[in-house]
């Protein structure tokens, strides 16, 4: 079964600085990839997705997330971390060659405190 | 393109009471899931719809819960009987159902609280 890793439950930047959140799956096919950002007492919105095209990955606001399969991550990075970015991020894992019902299985989550 | 929405947004209950949830689509979106999320966790999976057909339940959907979707719209997840391990977040996502978007759109989400 697919599953996602994401390694540190919280992590801490200060303003401005390197944002970089961690995600490994777990499958031996490449599945489709996803972060997803959540607001407090929000839904989730999409961030950004991998579906076998470019290995890197632009999303909104900024984030982007690099597909290595060599290493089965997809970590998500900012290059400058603005205090709105304060948020729980999610990285999430569909399969690539089922069609039909295709939930997404999520990780448990990287809250994600910036420090002005 | 409005967006998923969610009804309500709280909702507080005695145990033992039962809760019906509303969930409605993007229009022209033809698959519908639904999700829980307790604190701390990410979303797990609880049902999936195509159109209105009920094509797979999780096994985290015990008997107490059921979902709807009478005319591949809007869907609804009622609970029976609800218990304390009930509270959490519901949350509702749909997507096109097209094989290469596999991307999926949340609504806001239902807090249930079991007192």
């Amino acid at each position: 079964a697919q599953s996602v890793t994401q390694l540190g439950s919280h992590v801490s930047v200060s303003e401005g600085a390197l944002v970089l959140l961690r995600c490994n799956y777990s499958s031996s096919v490449p599945p489709y990839l996803f972060w997803y950002v959540q607001y407090p007492n929000q839904g989730l919105q999409l961030l950004l997705k991998y579906t076998s095209a470019a290995t890197l990955v632009k999303g909104i606001n900024g984030f982007e997330a690099e597909f290595k399969k060599s290493e089965t991550s997809f970590h998500l990075t900012k290059p400058s971390a603005h205090m709105s970015d304060a948020a729980e991020y999610f990285c999430a894992v569909s399969p690539l060659f089922i069609s039909g019902n295709t939930p997404l299985v999520f990780g448990k989550g990287t809250r994600l405190s910036v420090i002005a | 393109d409005t967006g998923v929405s969610q009804n309500p947004r709280h909702k507080i209950t005695k145990r033992g009471q039962n809760v019906t949830f509303r969930c409605d689509p993007i229009s022209e979106h033809n698959r519908l899931y639904w999700y829980r999320q307790t604190l701390g966790q990410g979303p797990e999976f609880l049902t999936y719809f195509q159109n209105e057909a009920q094509l797979e339940k999780s096994r985290l959907l015990s008997d107490r819960f059921s979902a709807e979707r009478p005319k591949g719209s809007f869907s609804t997840l009622e609970i029976q009987r609800t218990e304390q391990g009930d509270s959490a977040m519901y949350l509702c996502a749909s997507s096109p159902g097209k094989t290469q978007s596999r991307e999926q759109y949340f609504g806001p989400g239902t807090r249930l609280t079991v007192t």
